[in-house]
């Protein structure tokens, strides 16, 4: 997981409550993204930002508000967790718009709303 | 529904044996194709990318883009049981969105 890191690792929360889940990066690449990933249902995309002061809506955005002030930072704050948020949350970036660049990933944080 | 489908499995096969995973598109307008391998409870990881139709081959793998039948594979020849993980098929999308498929669990038994 080269440059990505996601804090934390492991969280438990009750119906309601509100948290960040955060990624930063020391890669100096523009595009950052969030995906969950649930049993079967792959990775969804959640939210991206393609550069610091933009952001915008991937597959399931509903319940989540990103932003990004900064280059390396790009947190994702869950506003009033629901059980359907448990999952596992990745963050990933990459270069913009370079088509064979690889996307890196963070090493997961996964969630459990009771 | 997703505009590229794959079947979850699980798949397993012996070692040594080749394997073929699958994913479908819907959206001919899409070219940009990839594979990532994700072991359990880490982060995916880019295997391969193709553009448009062919192949490309990278030593034990192959990834195949079929536009006619809007078919995306992945071969794996001298399969070994560290190629057991989950296979993920993506596309980029044309607003540079890598949107993925469910994954497919791959067993490769000793």
């Amino acid at each position: 997981n080269a440059g990505v890191t996601q804090t934390p690792k492991f969280q438990v929360l009750k119906t309601g409550q509100s948290m960040t889940l955060q990624c930063a990066q020391d890669m100096n690449h523009e595009y950052m993204s969030w995906y969950r990933q649930d049993p079967g249902m792959g990775l969804r995309l959640i939210h991206y930002s393609v550069g610091a002061g933009i952001t915008d809506q991937g597959e399931v955005p509903n319940g989540y508000n990103v932003s990004r002030s900064t280059t390396e930072d790009f947190p994702l704050r869950l506003l009033s967790a629901a059980p359907s948020q448990t999952s596992v949350y990745f963050c990933a970036i990459r270069r913009k718009f370079q088509l064979t660049d690889t996307q890196y990933f963070g090493p997961g944080t996964r969630l459990t709303v009771l | 529904q997703k505009e590229v489908e794959q079947d979850p499995g699980p798949l397993s096969v012996p070692e040594g044996a080749i394997v073929s995973l699958n994913c479908t598109y819907s959206n001919s307008a899409f070219q940009y194709f990839m594979w990532y391998r994700q072991y359990s409870r880490k982060g995916p990881e880019l295997l391969m990318y193709t553009y448009s139709s062919g192949n490309k081959e990278d030593g034990r793998f192959t990834a195949q883009v079929d536009k006619s039948s809007k078919y995306i594979s992945l071969f794996i020849r001298d399969s070994q049981p560290s190629d057991s993980a989950t296979y993920l098929c993506a596309y980029r999308d044309r607003d540079d969105k890598i949107i993925f498929g469910k994954g497919t669990r791959l067993h490769i038994l000793p």
